[in-house]
């Protein structure tokens, strides 16, 4: 156990659906970032958000958004579903997340959204 | 950008040891991660690698050479349970966003 929550842990809707996807870091744990795995894409990184503000921005769609709130858990919102949506959605958290300062991610049990 | 290059899939029987190697190239580099990940199931940290030379945990082991941009990781005396994917991951040169290799799963035969 990673100490990563995700809600929900599946997730069956329809094209043209919105969805939002809940992830709460690590006890003390300042950046939560959001990645997308895909069986034909792999693992990729959607965005990253450091207590509060958006840090550093992947290949995120234009009809996907996140935040992160006060308590410091972080909602991916992904509307306009296609059918390539589909995928495990991981989010991961750090204590740090500042440039130059690296350390260890650690990952949620991810959501699986399946698009219909 | 960033580029990595991994074996899609290798096989190995239980006892053996395995080497997964690992290509990248970055602008500005900032170490190497690896993760392991049993299907379905969330990534998990095995080892980071910011220095050349080799990196021993137990039955796991990381090598890293800079100049040549190359990593390996070496898995001994292979258990059942260590067939999972290996997944190779290195930093952006701002934040801590990481760029995954498309992972190679190693499977462990009796």
């Amino acid at each position: 156990d990673s100490g990563v929550t995700q809600t929900p842990k599946h997730l069956i809707t329809a094209t043209g659906q919105r969805v939002t996807l809940r992830c709460s870091p690590r006890s003390g744990d300042l950046s939560v970032y959001w990645y997308q795995q895909s069986l034909d894409q792999g693992l990729q990184f959607l965005i990253q958000y450091y207590n509060g503000e958006e840090r550093a921005k992947g290949n995120i769609l234009e009809r996907f958004s996140a935040q992160q709130f006060p308590d410091l858990h972080s909602e991916l919102n992904l509307s306009s579903l296609e059918l390539g949506d589909s995928a495990l959605y991981f989010c991961a958290s750090s204590s740090s997340g500042a440039s130059g300062n690296l350390d260890e991610q650690f990952f949620g049990p991810g959501t699986r959204l399946t698009v219909l | 950008g960033q580029n990595i290059d991994q074996p899609t899939e290798m096989t190995a029987t239980e006892g053996a040891i395995v080497q997964i190697n690992c290509t990248y190239q970055t602008s500005g580099f900032n170490g190497l991660f690896w993760y392991q990940q049993h299907a379905g199931e969330a990534p998990t940290f095995l080892s980071y690698n910011v220095l050349d030379g080799l990196e021993e945990k137990g039955r796991f082991s990381s090598f890293l050479s800079r100049s040549k941009g190359y990593s390996y990781l070496l898995l001994k005396e292979l258990q059942m349970k260590d067939s999972a994917s290996y997944l190779c991951a290195v930093p952006g040169a701002a934040g801590n966003k990481l760029t995954f290799g498309g992972g190679t799963r190693v499977l462990v035969k009796p």
